[in-house]
This record gives structure tokens, sequence and C-alpha cells, in this order.
């Protein structure tokens, strides 16, 4: 058990819809991570907040955006969703400053029809 | 370019040792990760390792470095049927601290 909690744990959208998943952060951690996994794949980084504000960002398009709130929780919106974007979206905390461990929530799978 | 390898499946058999293999290829990555994924479950940190160790172990895990092959093992001993998973390594690639790069992880099957 990780303390790092995402919401919801399954969710059906079509294509062009938009999306907002959410996350609470383990407590004490200051930093946090969104990654997408696709079926049969490893995790790939999407990008990382630190105090509220992007702080890295992998191969992902502009319509991949997020939010990090005063309480270290944050959200992950997509817009104008594609049948690609159907993964498990996985949120990992982290206390910027220590050793540089990531604990992850358990997913929000994610279904675009 | 940045790139994380693994072999795709390993099958053993209960009591006996596990061994899965990963090749890297950011020099500059500073920690390398082991993480556990169970069916329909998030991922587990198994365990990690400072890139200036050579060995880290941890109970029945043993962890192997060879920075200058680039090259990572994870050994799960006496591995046990609740040890099926798919096991991912990753490395951090001097980016920022969140930015892990994974390999397509290691289906791990245990029979008994």
């Amino acid at each position: 058990e990780t303390g790092v909690t995402q919401s919801p744990t399954h969710l059906i959208k079509t294509r062009g819809q938009q999306v907002t998943l959410r996350c609470s952060s383990q407590s004490g951690h200051n930093t946090v991570s969104w990654y997408q996994q696709a079926l049969g794949q490893g995790p790939q980084f999407i990008f990382q907040y630190y105090r509220e504000e992007e702080n890295g960002r992998g191969n992902f398009p502009p319509r991949f955006s997020g939010l990090q709130f005063p309480n270290y929780s944050s959200e992950l919106n997509v817009n104008a969703l594609e049948l690609d974007d159907s993964a498990l979206y996985l949120c990992a905390s982290s206390f910027t400053g220590t050793d540089e461990k990531l604990f992850f929530g358990s997913g929000t799978q994610l279904s675009v029809l | 370019g940045e790139d994380v390898e693994q072999s795709l499946f390993l099958s053993v058999r209960e009591g006996d040792s596990s061994v899965i293999n990963c090749t890297y290829t950011d020099s500059s990555s500073t920690y390398l990760y082991w993480y556990k994924q169970e069916p329909g479950a998030g991922l587990q940190l198994l365990t990690y390792i400072f890139s200036n160790m050579d060995m880290k172990q941890d109970q029945r895990l043993t962890v192997l470095l060879n920075k200058k092959d680039k090259h990572l093992s994870l050994r799960i001993a006496d591995t046990q049927t609740g040890d099926s998973a798919i096991y991912f390594c990753a490395e951090n690639g001097g980016g920022s601290q969140g930015n892990l790069i994974f390999g397509k992880g290691t289906k791990l099957s245990v029979k008994p």
C-alpha cells in the first residue's frame, strides 16, 4: 500500500471527448509524475509537477495537460481523445530532495471508443 | 537514445531462483529500479540501486549492477507462486526526478 490514490479506477470515453483523472499523493510527498502504460508495454513518462509547476515533460502532445494543487494532489487532463489514448494512466509521488523513489498508485484504466 | 531492454518471459519452478536481466543505455543514470506489477494493479517498488554500487541485497532479492556493460539483474531466491507478476527495470536517465525510463517488462511465471 503506497498511499497514492487515483480516481476513477475505470473510465470509458468516446473519441473527441475530454477527460480528467485525479491523484492524491502520499503524505509528505511534494512531487507528482504521470505515466501512460499501453497494453503490453512499460509505462511512459508524460510529465512531472513540483511546486505546482510542470517540471519535465515526455514526448506527449499539448492536449495532455496537468495541474498540481497546494495540497500536492494532481489532475491529468486529456483533450480531444483519440483511440490510441486507451491505456492505464499511473500517477506516482515522490519527495524532491531525497533519494529518488517513486511510489505509484493503482492507476486509471481509460478506454476510448 | 535512451532505451531499456528486458527479455519478455521467464518461467521457473517454485523454490528455484529467478534471474531477470536488463540492459540500459544512459550512462548518466544515477538510480536503477526494479518494480513489480500484478494483474490489474499499479507498480510496486521492489528495490533500487545507486549507480556507484555493484550489489544490493534485500531479503530474497539481490540486485547486481555492471555499470561498464550497463547491465542490471534481479535475483529472487526461493521463488514462490506469489512472485508471479511482470517485473520492470527502470533508469532515471539523468532527467527530472520523476522521469523514469522503463523496459517493456519481464513476465515471470512460477510453476508449482
